[in-house]
Protein backbone atom coordinates (compact mmCIF):
# COMPACT_ATOMS: atom_id res chain seq x y z
CA UNK A 1 0.00 0.00 0.00
CA UNK A 2 0.62 4.14 -0.18
CA UNK A 3 3.45 5.08 2.24
CA UNK A 4 3.87 8.87 3.18
CA UNK A 5 6.72 10.12 4.27
CA UNK A 6 6.91 14.29 6.21
CA UNK A 7 10.04 16.16 7.19
CA UNK A 8 10.55 18.00 9.76
CA UNK A 9 8.36 16.97 12.50
CA UNK A 10 8.62 19.95 14.02
CA UNK A 11 9.60 23.93 12.38
CA UNK A 12 9.99 27.03 14.27
CA UNK A 13 10.19 29.94 11.92
CA UNK A 14 10.27 33.86 12.33
CA UNK A 15 7.11 35.65 11.78
CA UNK A 16 7.24 36.58 8.48
CA UNK A 17 9.99 34.62 6.74
CA UNK A 18 8.34 31.50 4.56
CA UNK A 19 7.61 27.82 5.97
CA UNK A 20 8.99 24.40 3.46
CA UNK A 21 7.56 21.09 4.78
CA UNK A 22 8.06 18.14 2.41
CA UNK A 23 6.63 14.56 1.74
CA UNK A 24 7.27 11.22 -0.20
CA UNK A 25 5.38 9.36 -1.58
CA UNK A 26 5.91 5.65 -2.68
CA UNK A 27 2.85 4.53 -4.85
CA UNK A 28 3.38 5.88 -8.51
CA UNK A 29 -0.29 5.27 -8.74
CA UNK A 30 -1.13 8.25 -6.52
CA UNK A 31 -2.86 11.72 -8.54
CA UNK A 32 -4.14 13.43 -5.60
CA UNK A 33 -2.42 15.30 -2.48
CA UNK A 34 -4.01 17.14 0.03
CA UNK A 35 -2.39 19.44 2.64
CA UNK A 36 -4.18 20.14 5.87
CA UNK A 37 -3.80 22.26 8.83
CA UNK A 38 -5.16 21.10 12.27
CA UNK A 39 -5.38 23.56 14.95
CA UNK A 40 -5.66 22.21 18.63
CA UNK A 41 -8.76 19.87 19.63
CA UNK A 42 -10.15 20.42 16.06
CA UNK A 43 -10.32 18.05 13.07
CA UNK A 44 -7.83 18.74 9.85
CA UNK A 45 -9.29 20.82 7.87
CA UNK A 46 -8.21 21.21 3.59
CA UNK A 47 -5.75 24.40 2.74
CA UNK A 48 -4.54 23.44 -0.51
CA UNK A 49 -4.83 20.40 -2.65
CA UNK A 50 -2.82 19.29 -6.18
CA UNK A 51 -4.00 16.91 -8.74
CA UNK A 52 -0.97 14.61 -10.47
CA UNK A 53 -1.76 16.71 -13.39
CA UNK A 54 -0.25 19.79 -12.37
CA UNK A 55 2.87 21.12 -10.94
CA UNK A 56 2.37 23.75 -8.74
CA UNK A 57 -0.62 25.61 -7.46
CA UNK A 58 -0.37 29.02 -5.16
CA UNK A 59 -3.23 30.27 -2.86
CA UNK A 60 -2.06 33.47 -1.62
CA UNK A 61 0.73 32.68 0.70
CA UNK A 62 -0.13 29.04 0.30
CA UNK A 63 1.92 27.34 -2.61
CA UNK A 64 2.01 23.80 -3.46
CA UNK A 65 4.81 21.63 -5.91
CA UNK A 66 4.62 18.44 -7.02
CA UNK A 67 7.32 16.48 -8.37
CA UNK A 68 6.21 12.78 -10.05
CA UNK A 69 9.44 11.86 -11.55
CA UNK A 70 10.91 12.32 -7.45
CA UNK A 71 7.56 11.36 -5.79
CA UNK A 72 7.85 13.98 -3.27
CA UNK A 73 5.64 16.89 -3.28
CA UNK A 74 6.03 20.21 -0.54
CA UNK A 75 4.31 22.78 0.78
CA UNK A 76 5.43 26.60 0.89
CA UNK A 77 4.07 28.91 3.06
CA UNK A 78 5.49 32.87 2.67
CA UNK A 79 4.81 35.88 4.68
CA UNK A 80 4.17 33.66 7.85
CA UNK A 81 1.81 34.98 10.27
CA UNK A 82 0.90 33.49 14.49
CA UNK A 83 -2.32 31.97 13.26
CA UNK A 84 -0.17 29.74 10.83
CA UNK A 85 0.95 28.12 13.81
CA UNK A 86 -0.60 24.16 13.74
CA UNK A 87 0.27 20.82 12.76
CA UNK A 88 0.30 20.32 9.34
CA UNK A 89 -0.25 16.94 7.05
CA UNK A 90 0.07 15.95 3.78
CA UNK A 91 -1.31 13.55 2.30
CA UNK A 92 -1.92 11.16 -1.05
CA UNK A 93 -4.56 9.25 -2.47
CA UNK A 94 -5.80 7.26 -5.82
CA UNK A 95 -9.05 9.05 -6.91
CA UNK A 96 -10.73 6.14 -8.78
CA UNK A 97 -13.87 6.61 -11.24
CA UNK A 98 -15.86 8.91 -8.85
CA UNK A 99 -13.68 10.26 -6.59
CA UNK A 100 -11.85 10.04 -3.64
CA UNK A 101 -12.32 7.33 -0.68
CA UNK A 102 -9.72 7.27 1.18
CA UNK A 103 -6.36 9.39 2.05
CA UNK A 104 -2.76 7.84 3.95
CA UNK A 105 -0.96 10.44 5.52
CA UNK A 106 2.26 11.77 6.66
CA UNK A 107 3.07 11.81 9.89
CA UNK A 108 2.41 16.18 10.32
CA UNK A 109 4.24 18.67 11.20
CA UNK A 110 4.29 20.72 14.15
CA UNK A 111 4.65 24.97 12.95
CA UNK A 112 5.68 27.91 15.40
CA UNK A 113 5.41 31.13 14.67
CA UNK A 114 7.57 32.99 16.72
CA UNK A 115 6.89 36.65 16.76
CA UNK B 1 -24.73 22.79 7.13
CA UNK B 2 -23.78 21.28 10.24
CA UNK B 3 -21.13 19.19 8.24
CA UNK B 4 -19.35 15.87 10.18
CA UNK B 5 -20.58 15.39 13.63
CA UNK B 6 -19.61 13.36 16.14
CA UNK B 7 -20.09 11.65 20.02
CA UNK B 8 -19.02 11.61 22.34
CA UNK B 9 -16.55 14.64 22.27
CA UNK B 10 -14.38 12.63 25.20
CA UNK B 11 -15.07 8.57 26.47
CA UNK B 12 -13.24 6.79 29.46
CA UNK B 13 -13.48 3.09 29.10
CA UNK B 14 -12.32 -0.23 31.09
CA UNK B 15 -10.64 -2.83 29.08
CA UNK B 16 -13.11 -5.34 27.61
CA UNK B 17 -16.25 -2.61 27.80
CA UNK B 18 -17.66 -1.98 24.40
CA UNK B 19 -19.07 1.45 23.08
CA UNK B 20 -20.00 2.53 19.58
CA UNK B 21 -18.85 6.04 18.35
CA UNK B 22 -21.37 8.17 16.51
CA UNK B 23 -20.64 10.10 13.38
CA UNK B 24 -23.12 11.97 11.29
CA UNK B 25 -23.09 14.34 7.99
CA UNK B 26 -25.73 16.46 6.21
CA UNK B 27 -24.16 16.65 3.46
CA UNK B 28 -25.64 13.93 1.59
CA UNK B 29 -21.69 12.57 1.09
CA UNK B 30 -21.46 8.81 -0.52
CA UNK B 31 -18.07 8.37 0.63
CA UNK B 32 -17.45 8.22 5.18
CA UNK B 33 -14.55 6.69 6.89
CA UNK B 34 -12.68 6.89 9.92
CA UNK B 35 -9.65 7.66 11.29
CA UNK B 36 -7.62 7.33 14.64
CA UNK B 37 -4.95 9.73 15.60
CA UNK B 38 -2.01 8.67 17.99
CA UNK B 39 0.75 10.76 18.56
CA UNK B 40 3.54 10.89 15.78
CA UNK B 41 1.89 8.35 13.59
CA UNK B 42 -0.65 11.02 11.95
CA UNK B 43 -4.03 9.31 11.03
CA UNK B 44 -4.40 6.21 9.86
CA UNK B 45 -7.17 4.86 8.47
CA UNK B 46 -9.87 2.27 10.46
CA UNK B 47 -12.46 1.31 8.04
CA UNK B 48 -14.31 3.35 5.24
CA UNK B 49 -17.62 3.23 2.94
CA UNK B 50 -18.80 3.87 -0.46
CA UNK B 51 -22.38 3.84 0.57
CA UNK B 52 -25.12 2.79 2.38
CA UNK B 53 -24.42 -0.82 2.51
CA UNK B 54 -20.55 -0.96 1.37
CA UNK B 55 -17.86 -1.21 3.77
CA UNK B 56 -14.50 -2.21 3.87
CA UNK B 57 -11.26 -1.97 6.01
CA UNK B 58 -8.63 0.09 5.84
CA UNK B 59 -4.90 0.07 7.27
CA UNK B 60 -5.81 -0.69 10.66
CA UNK B 61 -9.41 -2.63 11.24
CA UNK B 62 -8.89 -5.40 14.20
CA UNK B 63 -10.80 -4.58 16.64
CA UNK B 64 -13.25 -2.36 14.94
CA UNK B 65 -16.39 -3.02 13.53
CA UNK B 66 -18.59 -0.39 11.18
CA UNK B 67 -21.73 -0.38 9.59
CA UNK B 68 -23.79 1.86 7.11
CA UNK B 69 -27.62 1.66 7.43
CA UNK B 70 -28.25 4.93 5.83
CA UNK B 71 -26.16 7.85 3.88
CA UNK B 72 -25.85 10.30 7.25
CA UNK B 73 -24.63 7.84 9.86
CA UNK B 74 -21.80 5.93 10.15
CA UNK B 75 -21.00 4.44 13.49
CA UNK B 76 -17.29 3.16 14.71
CA UNK B 77 -18.32 -0.02 17.16
CA UNK B 78 -15.64 -1.22 19.54
CA UNK B 79 -16.52 -4.61 20.72
CA UNK B 80 -13.94 -5.31 23.47
CA UNK B 81 -11.73 -2.02 24.14
CA UNK B 82 -8.20 -2.88 24.65
CA UNK B 83 -5.80 0.06 26.02
CA UNK B 84 -3.62 0.03 22.30
CA UNK B 85 -6.99 1.70 21.39
CA UNK B 86 -6.67 4.77 23.52
CA UNK B 87 -6.30 7.45 20.48
CA UNK B 88 -8.37 10.43 19.01
CA UNK B 89 -10.81 9.42 16.26
CA UNK B 90 -11.78 11.25 13.42
CA UNK B 91 -14.90 10.87 11.04
CA UNK B 92 -14.41 12.12 7.60
CA UNK B 93 -16.84 12.60 4.53
CA UNK B 94 -16.16 13.35 1.07
CA UNK B 95 -18.86 13.78 -2.21
CA UNK B 96 -18.53 11.03 -4.73
CA UNK B 97 -17.41 13.37 -7.58
CA UNK B 98 -14.23 13.20 -9.67
CA UNK B 99 -13.96 16.85 -9.47
CA UNK B 100 -14.51 17.47 -6.01
CA UNK B 101 -12.42 15.51 -3.91
CA UNK B 102 -12.13 17.31 0.10
CA UNK B 103 -12.74 15.35 2.97
CA UNK B 104 -14.57 17.17 5.79
CA UNK B 105 -13.34 16.29 9.26
CA UNK B 106 -15.46 16.22 12.45
CA UNK B 107 -14.29 17.71 15.58
CA UNK B 108 -13.21 14.13 17.10
CA UNK B 109 -13.60 11.85 19.59
CA UNK B 110 -10.87 11.17 22.46
CA UNK B 111 -10.85 8.01 23.53
CA UNK B 112 -9.28 6.88 26.98
CA UNK B 113 -9.33 2.75 27.57
CA UNK B 114 -7.75 1.87 31.21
Amino acid sequence: GENVEQHPSTLSVQEGDSAVIKCTYSDSASNYFPWYKQELGKGPQLIIDIRSNVGEKKDQRIAVTLNKTAKHFSLHITETQPEDSAVYFCAASIIKDFGNEKLTFGTGTRLTIIP
Amino acid sequence: NAGVTQTPKFQVLKTGQSMTLQCAQDMNHEYMSWYRQDPGMGLRLIHYSVGAGITDQGEVPNGYNVSRSTTEDFPLRLLSAAPSQTSVYFCASTARRLADNEQFFGPGTRLTVL
